[in-house]
């Protein structure tokens, strides 16, 4: 079966300071991959998206990156964090090649607070 | 106007109650459906998938879609203090982008 993996579950950083979130997903092949935020009572907002190494689609123009460094792995980064950048953050997949009228699952989340 | 409307609660039932959970959308090319429970500080977990308009049924729980009247619905019976959570509703036309409800709160009272 499939599962998804996020890490770390929970972080504190200072305001400059980088962010690395890891996101991977097991027993399938060639998954489209997403990055989440979700703040409270704005529901979820959808950062990057991938459908294959290499390829990143960002959807809102931030202080965030991300990469696809292999199939089924999934980062997300920052060089300097900002307060604002505090929040739940959610890796997802679907296991549609080419679509995205799949399913979509959910990692457990990261949460992300900045002092 | 927002593109999914969904009442964020919080909805308190009796355990044993009939949950009615709804959300509404503009879209008419959404074509495929999802339910979510979140609990709290977690993931949201999948509970039900459509892409036609009917009733689709899983245990305790029927999503209801009817694409005319751009309205879905999640029935959860004989509820339970376990089914106190965060539900999500969301959709897709087919493309990359997922759309979201911003969540119904429900607490089922022991």
């Amino acid at each position: 079966s499939q599962t998804i993996h996020q890490w770390p579950a929970t972080l504190v950083q200072p305001v400059g300071s980088p962010l690395s979130l890891e996101c991977t997903v097991e027993g399938t092949s060639n998954p489209n991959l997403y990055w989440y935020r979700q703040a409270a009572g704005r529901g979820l907002q959808l950062l990057f998206y991938s459908v294959g190494i290499g390829q990143i689609s960002s959807e809102v123009p931030q202080n965030l990156s991300a990469s696809r460094p292999q199939d089924r792995q999934f980062i997300l980064s920052s060089k300097k964090l900002l307060l604002s950048d505090s929040g739940f953050y959610l890796c997802a997949w679907t296991p549609m090649v080419g679509g995205a009228d799949g399913e979509l699952f959910f990692g457990e989340g990261s949460r992300l607070t900045v002092l | 106007q927002k593109e999914v409307e969904q009442d964020p609660g919080p909805l308190s039932v009796p355990e044993g109650a009939i949950v009615s959970l709804n959300c509404t959308y503009s879209n008419s090319a959404f074509q495929y459906f999802m339910w979510y429970r979140q609990y709290s500080r977690k993931g949201p977990e999948l509970l039900m998938y459509t892409y036609s308009s009917g009733n689709k049924e899983d245990g305790r729980f029927t999503a209801q879609v009817d694409k005319s009247s751009k309205y879905i619905s999640l029935f959860i019976r004989d509820s339970q203090p376990s089914d106190s959570a965060t539900y999500l509703c969301a959709m897709t036309s087919g493309t990359y982008k997922y759309i979201f409800g911003t969540g119904t709160r429900l607490k089922v009272l022991a």
